[in-house]
């Protein structure tokens, strides 16, 4: 079985700082691994995506996260962030199983 | 607008109510998922469908819930004499091998049991 930890339930950048969130993964087989972000009473939007490609993985709104195997991670990272970044972020992890399995998230606040 | 489409976005039931919800996947996808998502945390899977054939449910799902998918479209969830434990986000999700083993969610279906 897969599992996803996310490190820190809140995260508070200031407007123009370095974003990062934590993602480590567990899994038994090479995993597809997954970043969603989630806006106030909506549903989930695809960020960017690993699939045994690319170790480093650009997404959506200038988002992009890297590959590391030898410490099972998956950390999401922007290098300017923006007020509309404001928002509840999902790292989840799809196995043999084709099921996809999320960390209980992070909540990224922007500080003006 | 091609994604997927879920409805009704918010219900609010009195507890011992019986509440449906439908979501029509992208077209063609041809498998299908539903979580539930409680407030502060994450997605929760619940079951899901290749075609009309629903292939697990999780020990998540008593037996008061019951997912259709009876052609291989839409697909519903009926959550039978609601409870308050209930309330969530209901997320409807689904996949194409064809479009890159992406799972594409809806926006969810909220359910408030009073």
């Amino acid at each position: 079985a897969q599992s996803v930890t996310q490190l820190g339930s809140h995260v508070s950048v200031s407007e123009g700082a370095l974003v990062l969130l934590r993602c480590n993964y567990s899994s038994s087989v090479p995993p597809y691994l997954f970043w969603y972000v989630q806006y106030p009473n909506q549903g989930l939007q695809l960020l960017l995506k690993y699939t045994s490609a690319a170790t480093l993985v650009k997404g959506i709104n200038g988002f992009e996260a890297e590959f590391k195997k030898s410490e099972t991670s998956f950390h999401l990272t922007k290098p300017s962030a923006h007020m509309s970044d404001a928002a509840e972020y999902f790292c989840a992890v799809r196995g043999q199983d084709e099921k996809l399995t999320f960390g209980t998230g992070t909540r990224l606040t922007i500080i003006p | 607008d091609t994604g997927v489409s879920q409805d009704p976005r918010h219900k609010i039931t009195k507890r011992g109510q019986n509440v449906t919800f439908r979501c029509d996947p992208i077209s063609e996808h041809n498998r299908l998922y539903w979580y539930r998502q409680t407030l502060g945390q994450g997605p929760e899977f619940l079951t899901y469908f290749q075609n009309e054939a629903q292939l697990e449910k999780s020990r998540l799902l008593s037996d008061r819930f019951s997912a259709e998918r009876p052609k291989g479209s839409f697909s519903t969830l009926e959550i039978q004499r609601t409870e308050q434990g209930d309330s969530a986000m209901y997320l409807c999700a689904s996949l194409s091998y064809a479009s890159g083993n992406t799972i594409y969610f809806g926006e969810g279906s909220w359910l408030t049991v009073v």
